[in-house]
């Protein structure tokens, strides 16, 4: 079944510690977003990615960085600059490509980041 | 910047209809979508109209636009347990590959 997948479920970081949330997806989509989600707040946007080897800030990168070596792929890592990381984390994908004209987004299932 | 409001809580009876609002804006969007969270869970897409709809049905789901007053909602027939969830309105921006997401609705169904 083709989907968006994140690992781990569950995560928890030290202080001053990078982590990685893993996101993957068998959609072939080019577009792949990460957003964050605080309670009672909507989803912000971290960074996205247009296309392989290309990403974009979103409206909270600070302390975050991501990579896009994989079209499959688009790993988040929260790095110790981000002082308030605790979180739920929400990957996405879309199929934007030259000629679309709505590309719904698709989510994995989150990961919930937590500080020790 | 485009701004997206919704009403933080709503709670209705079994079987009555439920009615989620949406006000935006930024009226440049193609189109407006409607998403469903469940706890602990990623969104999951229910509809979405095009801009230049005023409405779209989908089974239990009915979706009104007001362009004029940048107004989108939600309504769900014979609501049942099983829709209590956070419900997000969300507008693509036109000319980039962002979307725009309300604060979300929760809805909770009363048996």
């Amino acid at each position: 079944d083709g989907g968006i997948t994140q690992s781990p479920k569950y995560l928890f970081r030290k202080e001053g510690q990078n982590v990685t949330l893993s996101c993957e997806q068998n959609l072939n989509h080019d577009a792949m977003y990460w957003y964050r989600q605080d309670p009672g707040q909507g989803l912000r946007l971290i960074y996205y990615s247009q296309i392989v080897n290309d990403f974009q800030k979103g409206d909270i990168a600070e302390g975050y960085s991501v990579s896009r070596e994989k079209k499959e792929s688009f790993p988040l890592t929260v790095t110790s600059a981000q002082k308030n990381p605790t979180a739920f984390y929400l990957c996405a994908s879309s199929g934007w490509g030259a000629g679309a004209t709505n590309e719904k987004l698709f989510f994995g299932s989150g990961t919930q980041l937590s500080v020790l | 910047g485009e701004d997206v409001e919704q009403s933080l809580f709503l709670s209705v009876r079994e079987g009555d209809s439920s009615v989620i609002n949406c006000t935006y804006t930024d009226s440049s969007s193609t189109y407006l979508y409607w998403y469903k969270q469940e706890p602990g869970a990623g969104l999951q897409l229910l509809t979405y109209i095009f801009s230049n709809m005023d409405m779209k049905q989908d089974q239990r789901l009915t979706v009104l636009l007001n362009k004029k007053d940048k107004h989108l909602s939600l309504r769900i027939a014979d609501t049942q347990t099983g829709d209590s969830a956070i419900y997000f309105c969300a507008l693509d921006t036109s000319g980039t590959y962002k979307y725009i997401f309300g604060t979300g609705t929760r809805l909770k169904v009363l048996a």
